[in-house]
């Protein structure tokens, strides 16, 4: 996995709750990424970081957030989360135009 | 808008024989794609990747085909094997941040 680890594994919360799930990387790559995977939709990109402090919106961003405060952590935060966004989420980082993904966090917003 | 995409959801094939499994771009400007293997309960893993001044490349039991003619990639993977029942996609490059457009995925299964 590139040395990615993502916590929670999984996690069940409840409609109208701030959840925050957390990358980590250990080998100082620079750009990173989170993505939601659906059924019938494949990786759909949410946000992404180039650096620290630096981020920027994906595809699908609304309802999210993200921050970057140091090189090794890319946190995703659902301020208020819905039912929408039980999914299952991966991040991802960037090394040599290929992306190598993390072990994922299946989340479950009832 | 340039979109990536599979041929078909599902793909049953006994053990020993090959595989096959496509995939359609839309963008020709594309220069660059990789496939993924997806076990269940697993993040996507690099197979194998492929420039668009190659029309084939070859790994280990696996050889990806690219016909920038009719922009279908497709991969073949050799002598099918229990370990490779899992989910395969294909990626593009988007233009932007590092970014890939991803396919929506086919599910191969290995009957023993």
């Amino acid at each position: 996995d590139a040395g990615i680890t993502q916590s929670p594994r999984h996690k069940v919360t409840e409609t109208g709750t701030p959840v925050t799930l957390r990358c980590h990387q250990t080998e100082n790559h620079r750009y990173m990424y989170w993505y939601r995977q659906d059924p019938g939709h494949g990786l759909r990109l949410i946000h992404y970081s180039y650096g620290v402090k630096d981020t920027d919106k994906g595809e699908v961003s609304d309802g999210y957030s993200v921050s970057r405060s140091k090189t090794e952590d890319f946190l995703l935060t659902l301020e208020s989360a819905t039912s929408s966004q039980t999914s299952v989420y991966f991040c991802a980082i960037s090394l040599g135009g290929e992306q190598f993904f993390g072990p994922g966090t299946r989340l479950t917003v009832l | 808008g340039e979109s990536v995409g599979l041929h078909l959801p599902t793909l049953s094939v006994q053990e020993g024989d090959n595989s096959i499994i496509n995939c359609a771009y839309s963008n020709s400007a594309s220069d660059y794609f990789i496939w993924y293997k997806q076990e269940s309960g697993k993040g996507p893993q690099f197979i194998i990747d492929i420039r668009s001044n190659m029309d084939k490349r070859q790994g280990q039991r696996v050889t990806v085909l690219l016909n920038k003619t009719v922009k279908h990639l497709s991969l073949q993977i050799a002598a099918t094997q229990p370990g490779d029942s899992a989910v395969y996609f294909c990626a593009e490059p988007r233009n932007t941040g590092n970014q890939f457009y991803f396919g929506t995925g086919t599910s191969l299964t290995v009957i023993p």
